[in-house]
């Protein structure tokens, strides 16, 4: 079963149309939660890690927040450089250890 | 620049050969993985190791072998390549659980 779904799959916004992306997991035992950029061609770029509900990390026009069910990737006033495929992974905790789980991915596209 | 080396960058693969994959990393983290990227499934775990001497299995071993002499280097096996091997494959590296992972730039295999 899916344990980490992002949505919506692919977004098209125009500069300065501010937006959000959705990851929402049915994990327990949270460790972490992770949100990465990538870009065609390259590997997914770290950009945050949430630990518990109720946190939020920034970073330019990037902001992630976290509850108990879902993160939240806020986009405030994108520009075009901010086109990329951007994951959520979740940490948790099973019988064997600690796993990691990657969503499919929200597609942004940015146009003038 | 500190990071992660993977070569090749792609490679076109007979069916039934022998490949291996390679991955170095200069930041002296503890842990490594290997994942394969196919559209629609997102980031698959094949193997990982925790540290020096130990690996384990991820998600989607079959087919793959790994081994980790040292802490700079995790290169990735396939031992007879099938069709169904043909992906993009991502290196990563972190400090330890918890951690946000460092990617390489991938390889792209192709398996014909």
């Amino acid at each position: 079963e899916d344990q980490v779904t992002q949505s919506p799959e692919a977004l098209r916004l125009q500069e300065g149309e501010s937006s959000s992306l959705n990851c929402s997991y049915t994990v327990s035992g949270l460790r972490g939660l992770f949100w990465y950029r990538q870009d065609p061609g390259k590997g997914p770029e770290f950009l945050f890690t949430l630990y518990s509900a109720g946190e939020e990390k920034e970073k330019e026009r990037l902001k992630a927040t976290l509850t108990k069910k879902e993160s939240f990737l806020h986009i405030t006033a994108p520009k075009p450089e901010d086109s990329a495929t951007y994951l959520c992974a979740v940490q948790w905790l099973t019988g064997g250890g600690n796993k990691l789980t990657f969503g499919t991915g929200t597609q942004l596209k940015v146009e003038l | 620049i500190a990071g992660i080396t993977q070569a090749p960058t792609s490679q076109i693969l007979a069916a039934g050969r022998r490949m291996t994959l390679r991955c170095t990393q200069d930041m002296r983290h503890n842990a490594m993985y290997w994942y394969r990227q196919d559209l629609g499934l997102g980031l698959r775990l094949i193997h990982y190791s925790n540290t020096a001497g130990t690996t384990g299995k991820g998600e989607v071993p079959d087919g793959y072998s790994v081994s980790r002499a040292n802490t700079d280097d995790f290169p990735l096996t396939l031992a007879s390549a099938v069709p169904s091997q043909t992906s993009v494959y991502f290196c990563a590296s972190s400090r330890g659980q918890g951690n946000g992972y460092t990617f390489g730039s991938g390889t792209r295999l192709t398996v014909v």
